[in-house]
């Protein structure tokens, strides 16, 4: 069964650094999101991607948050300058086949990379 | 603002049924969901149920929607060891682009 998964699955940064997290999507999904959860908090949305652009983001996802697919597999977000409030666990989402609307409510999500700032 | 809601601990004795409750505030709901999510693992879909239906039935799991009170339920009948997990109620509003999450509620199985 096709499903969602994210390299690495913990990754350790100091403050200041710039990290990427990286997701492969179900292949013949058309949407992907980013979705976090810090410890102990609810999962919030980030951001949702199609067509290769933004379709919408939340408070959170600020300038300092962006989001890539740099090949037909891959799809990441990138923190430029991380910060001890962004340790949490990413979860990449993706959803949607072609001709299909009722696949596009059905988010598969990957089993997550957790990210320790110190 | 969107505010979804779930008690956080349920604990069961094995093939007994399981009811998880969610409630939720906004009433443009389109789509509910049920996720569960097992130590290590990514959060797993389970079931989900547009908001014009107030019932669904897919094998062990009932998901009942009461769109009055603005609660949604996920019963589990005969719960196994490894139904033991969190689970995770969300909300999509409008459109299918951001869900909205319960904070999970844990359920241990106990056998």
């Amino acid at each position: 069964e096709p499903e969602v998964t994210q390299t690495p699955s913990h990754q350790v940064t100091q403050m200041g650094q710039e990290v990427i997290l990286r997701c492969v999507p179900i292949s013949n999904h058309l949407y992907f999101y980013w979705y976090r959860q810090i410890l102990g908090q609810k999962v919030e949305f980030l951001v949702s991607f199609y067509n290769n652009e933004i379709s919408e983001k939340s408070e959170i996802f600020d300038d300092q948050f962006s989001v890539e697919r740099p090949d037909g597999s891959n799809f990441t977000l990138k923190i430029r300058s991380t910060k001890l409030e962004d340790s949490a666990m990413y979860f990449c989402a993706s959803s949607g086949r072609d001709g299909d609307l009722r696949s596009s409510y059905e988010q598969y999500f990957g089993p997550g990379t957790r990210l320790t700032v110190t | 603002g969107e505010d979804v809601e779930q008690s956080l601990f349920l604990s069961v004795r094995e093939g007994d049924s399981s009811v998880i409750n969610c409630t939720y505030t906004d009433s443009s709901s389109t789509y509910l969901y049920w996720y569960k999510q097992e130590p290590g693992a990514g959060l797993q879909l389970l079931t989900y149920i547009f908001s014009n239906m107030d019932m669904k039935q897919d094998q062990r799991l009932t998901v009942l929607l009461n769109k009055k009170d603005k609660h949604l339920s996920l019963r589990i009948a005969d719960t196994q060891t490894g139904d033991s997990a969190i689970y995770f109620c969300a909300e999509s509003i409008y459109n299918f682009n951001k869900f909205y999450f319960g904070s999970g509620t844990k359920l241990n199985v106990k056998p």
